[in-house]
């Protein structure tokens, strides 16, 4: 049981590439969600997933683009990564909203 | 608008003292609030949660929280620290996925 994975740990872009980050979790759970965190300003919701085929915007979604792929795995994508977007991004599960949200280890992302 | 405060960024305490943690909100009603650590290169841990009921909620690892309406906070208590709870605590509320708020952190050392 491996809980919430995420794909990669680091990664270094230059300004305009694109890059995917992959998530996955062998709970069961409905819901997954995306956020990033940066210094100073705690864990802002990206995007979330409430159930297989659904998704919807959170606090900060401009520049990114999510897919539920399966209930396991939700990605995320910067189609053309900006230096603002230089940041630790976490991915989490959990049943139901008001239930516990499992965390992945979280993906290290510069962008020059 | 939703807000989450943690006024403390970094506390300091000596290993064997009490600990308190402070968490402000303003929100339009009574939210589920949360409390989250975070170990170096970790991701988010769940130590508590409040929806209803008695306001005082034990957690894991030995934390309470008190939730306070008239004040609108949520602060993160322990009786005796150890130097294993050296760590950043999160406060998070919410109502519904999409409006999860995070406050800032409190990053927490312990002394000898």
């Amino acid at each position: 049981n491996a809980g919430v994975t995420q794909t990669p740990k680091f990664q270094v872009l230059k300004t305009g590439q694109s890059m995917t980050l992959q998530c996955a979790q062998d709970m069961n759970h409905n819901s997954m969600y995306w956020y990033r965190q940066d210094p100073g300003m705690g864990l802002r919701l990206i995007y979330y997933s409430a159930s297989e085929g659904t998704t919807d915007k959170g606090e900060v979604p401009n520049g990114y683009n999510v897919s539920r792929l399966n209930k396991r795995e939700f990605s995320l994508r910067l189609e053309s990564a900006a230096p603002s977007q230089t940041s630790v991004y976490f991915c989490a599960s959990s049943g139901d909203f008001y239930n516990e949200q499992f965390f992945g280890p979280g993906t290290r992302l510069t962008v020059l | 608008a939703q807000s989450v405060t943690q006024p403390d960024i970094h506390i300091t305490v000596s290993e064997g003292a009490s600990l308190e943690l402070r968490c402000n909100y303003s929100y339009g009603a009574t939210p589920y609030l949360f409390w989250y650590v975070q170990s170096p290169g970790q991701g988010l841990q769940l130590l508590l949660k409040y929806f209803s009921g008695d306001t005082l909620v034990q957690g894991i690892k030995g934390f309470e929280a008190e939730f306070k309406r008239s004040q609108s906070s949520f602060n993160l208590r322990k009786p005796s620290v150890h130097w294993s709870d050296a760590a950043e605590y999160f406060c998070a509320v919410g109502l519904r996925r999409n409006d999860m708020r995070f406050g800032a952190g409190t990053r927490l050392t312990v002394k000898p």
